[in-house]
């Protein structure tokens, strides 16, 4: 069993839907949790950071932790044709570093 | 703010073969972090720097991968000799400091044939 699952997807969206990104993990010891954006033929960026359990909003994006189910989740809200990209999920015991990432979900907003 | 800079974008090689990449992370980061990316996975952290000394190298193929970042600022990775299996996007990353939010660069595309 890997330490951190991700549906690869790729997941297709009509604009202005909800698209909801979630991963798994096995290792409950993960205390940071961080979603990054991958555009193709770049390198990824960070889009949302959080510690331990709970919610966390900016601007459309919103993440949830579930440590109980070891799950998390990445919500875009009225999606744009410019999120196209892959998500990548990444955890780690010590903040922004140390990082176990997803295989990434390729997500694409058809307008 | 100029962003991470790696060199170069793409490289074919042959197995057997050497290659290089180099890296130039951000001004004052003084973090840098070379990850591997095979296609469909997510990126593999294969050695760590924090100026000029190596924090974390646990996954580093030490036989055939060595790295090195003499003045603290940019980087070199090696392979020596390359395998098939080394195909991937290499990427190198920089923070401020330990446990900051890591920047990536563009990477560098590994073809070995």
């Amino acid at each position: 069993q890997k330490e951190v699952e991700q549906d690869p997807g790729p997941l297709s969206v009509p604009e202005g839907a909800i698209v909801s990104l979630n991963c798994t993990y096995s290792n409950s010891a993960f205390q940071y949790f961080m979603w990054y954006r991958q555009y193709s033929r770049k390198g990824p960026e960070l889009l949302m950071y959080t510690y331990s359990s709970g919610n966390k909003e900016d601007g459309r994006f919103t993440a949830q932790v579930d440590k109980s189910s070891k799950y998390i989740s990445l919500f875009i809200r009225d999606s744009q044709p410019s999120d196209s990209a892959t998500y990548l999920c990444a955890m780690s015991l010590f903040g922004n570093e140390k990082l176990t990432f997803g295989t990434g979900t390729r997500l694409t907003i058809i307008p | 703010e100029a962003g991470v800079a790696q060199s170069p974008r793409y490289k074919i090689i042959e197995k057997r073969q050497s290659v290089a990449f180099w890296c130039n992370p951000i001004s004052g980061h003084a973090t840098l972090y070379w990850y591997q990316q095979i296609l469909g996975q997510g990126p593999k952290l294969l050695i760590q720097f924090q100026n000029n000394g190596v924090v974390d190298d646990s996954q580093l193929p030490k036989d055939r991968f060595s790295a090195e970042r003499l003045k603290g600022v940019d980087s070199t990775l090696k392979i020596q000799p390359a395998k098939l299996e080394d195909s991937a996007v290499y990427l190198c990353a920089s923070s401020f400091g330990l446990k900051e939010t890591q920047y990536f660069g563009p990477g560098t595309r590994l073809l070995v044939l």
